[in-house]
């Protein structure tokens, strides 16, 4: 079974940092994109950023609201993501997802799924 | 950044009916466009991927068409399991982006 745990979250000060992981397990995770995915409280959701595979360079994109104060990365011998968290902000109060990018190689169409159970981060002095 | 607008925001049906949920983009994404059902408290589940590609595992009630601008997910007769919030997003560009969410309630 395909399965993605997030860890990390809790209650942290503006300007302090946090890191949250996502374990994988069920798949190949050095294969795949893993991406993370934001809800604050009663809103919508809202891409954060993800990590492309080592076999397309490993490299990041990030929505501009977190751009240079978040890194994403991965360890994929323990087939794990992380989100590094820097100079938090009371905005950035939200449940955490980490996801799956699917991709239909042919087609280019690609979508997230499975989704984690999510960790909620709240900042707060 | 590519705008997505989903109506209604709130929909009241009754098990049995027949709802369409309807996702419009700021600019053509082709099909490059995903539905996801979320209930309260959990993480959001892929429905239909591609706008029409039914993900594995959905029941066959769940169907998403349209390309271009305008798209639509359908479900044809409800079930009580389906009351839920139900987001399209785009994966044609990032960042990627979402609408604002239908909330499916019980009438």
């Amino acid at each position: 079974e395909v399965q993605l745990v997030e860890s990390g979250g809790g209650l942290v000060k503006p300007g302090r940092s946090l890191r949250l992981s996502c374990t994988a397990s069920g798949f190949t995770f050095g294969d795949y994109v893993m991406s993370w995915f934001r809800q604050a409280p009663g809103k919508g959701l809202e891409w954060v950023g993800f990590i492309r595979s080592k076999a397309y360079g490993g490299t990041t994109e990030y929505a501009a609201s977190v751009k240079g104060r978040f890194t994403i990365s991965r360890d994929d011998s323990k087939s794990i993501a992380y989100l590094q968290m820097n100079s938090l902000k009371t905005e950035d109060t939200a449940v955490y997802y980490c996801t799956r990018r699917g991709t239909d190689f042919w087609s280019g169409y690609d979508w997230f799924d499975p989704w984690g159970q999510g960790t909620l981060v709240t900042v707060s002095s | 950044d590519i705008q997505m607008t989903q109506s209604p925001s709130s929909l009241s049906a009754s098990v049995g009916d027949r709802v369409t949920l309807t996702c419009r983009a700021s600019q053509s994404i082709s099909s490059y466009l995903n539905w996801y059902q979320q209930k309260p408290g959990k993480a959001p589940k892929l429905l239909i991927y591609a706008a029409s590609s039914l993900q594995s595992g959905v029941p066959s009630r769940f169907s998403g068409s349209g390309s271009g601008t305008d798209f639509t997910l359908t479900i044809s007769s409800l079930q009580p399991e389906d009351f839920a919030t139900y987001y399209c997003q785009q994966s044609y560009s990032t960042p990627y982006t979402f609408g604002q969410g239908t909330e499916l309630e019980i009438k």
